[in-house]
């Protein structure tokens, strides 16, 4: 069974520290998606990024990074100087590929609610 | 300007009186979802239609309902709402080649049953 679990509930930090949330999961295909959202108070779900199982080189954007390590199934995403703007629920998700045509199902874990304070 | 837009954002509906949510997209995706997610837990998926065709979630409750009249807009009914159907529903969208690809969330719609 897939399934994707994202042990820290809550963190929260003082403005320009880095935090790294933790995304652990568990799937028997060997072709697979792993995907960041960032969920704001506003509620819609804000697409961060997509990795795929055969790319495991780790990702930066901004103050954002993504460590991807198929040995220990995991996939960290880590602000560099936090921001009260970076505040919100953020999901890790995995999706299987499914070649039929239809697409694969998000399987979310249950969200890292970040806090960041002044 | 938004892609996907969700109508109305706030819904109050009694104890079994039905509720419609609609989805409206401009990105021409084939894919459109619904995803229930209830306070502090992750989106669930609902069902989805690729093109006309209906995916129902094995769990997915029959007192959910789903239309996609055209490829823009996509339906959600509840027929007999429940307490335990209070959520945030969201509609999303995805391009549909084949491969997984990156889902576009609209805003959602509070439903709360009274």
């Amino acid at each position: 069974a897939q399934k994707v679990t994202q042990a820290q509930t809550e963190i929260s930090v003082v403005e320009k520290e880095d935090v790294t949330l933790d995304c652990v999961y568990e799937t028997r295909d060997t072709t697979y998606y792993l995907f960041w959202y960032k969920q704001p108070p506003s509620g819609e779900l804000v697409f961060l990024i997509r990795r795929n199982s055969f790319d495991e080189q780790n990702e930066i954007s901004g103050r954002y990074s993504w460590n991807f390590q198929k040995s220990t199934s995991s996939f960290n995403f880590t602000i560099t100087a936090s921001q009260v703007v970076d505040s919100a629920v953020y999901f890790c998700a995995l999706s299987e590929v499914n070649y039929g045509g239809s697409q694969g199902n998000l399987i979310f874990g249950k969200g890292t609610k970040l806090s960041v304070k002044p | 300007d938004a892609m996907v837009i969700q109508n109305p954002r706030y819904q109050v509906t009694q104890f079994g009186k039905p509720v419609t949510l609609s989805c409206s997209q401009t990105l021409n995706h084939n894919v459109m979802y619904w995803y229930q997610q209830k306070s502090s837990q992750a989106p669930k998926l609902l069902f989805h239609y690729y093109d006309k065709d209906f995916n129902n979630e094995a769990d997915t409750p029959d007192n959910f309902q789903s239309r996609r009249p055209n490829t823009s807009f996509c339906f959600l009914d509840i027929r007999s709402p429940g307490l335990g159907d209070a959520a945030m529903y969201l509609c999303a969208t995805s391009s549909g080649t084949g491969v997984t690809g990156e889902l576009f969330f609209g805003e959602g719609s509070r439903l709360t049953v009274l």
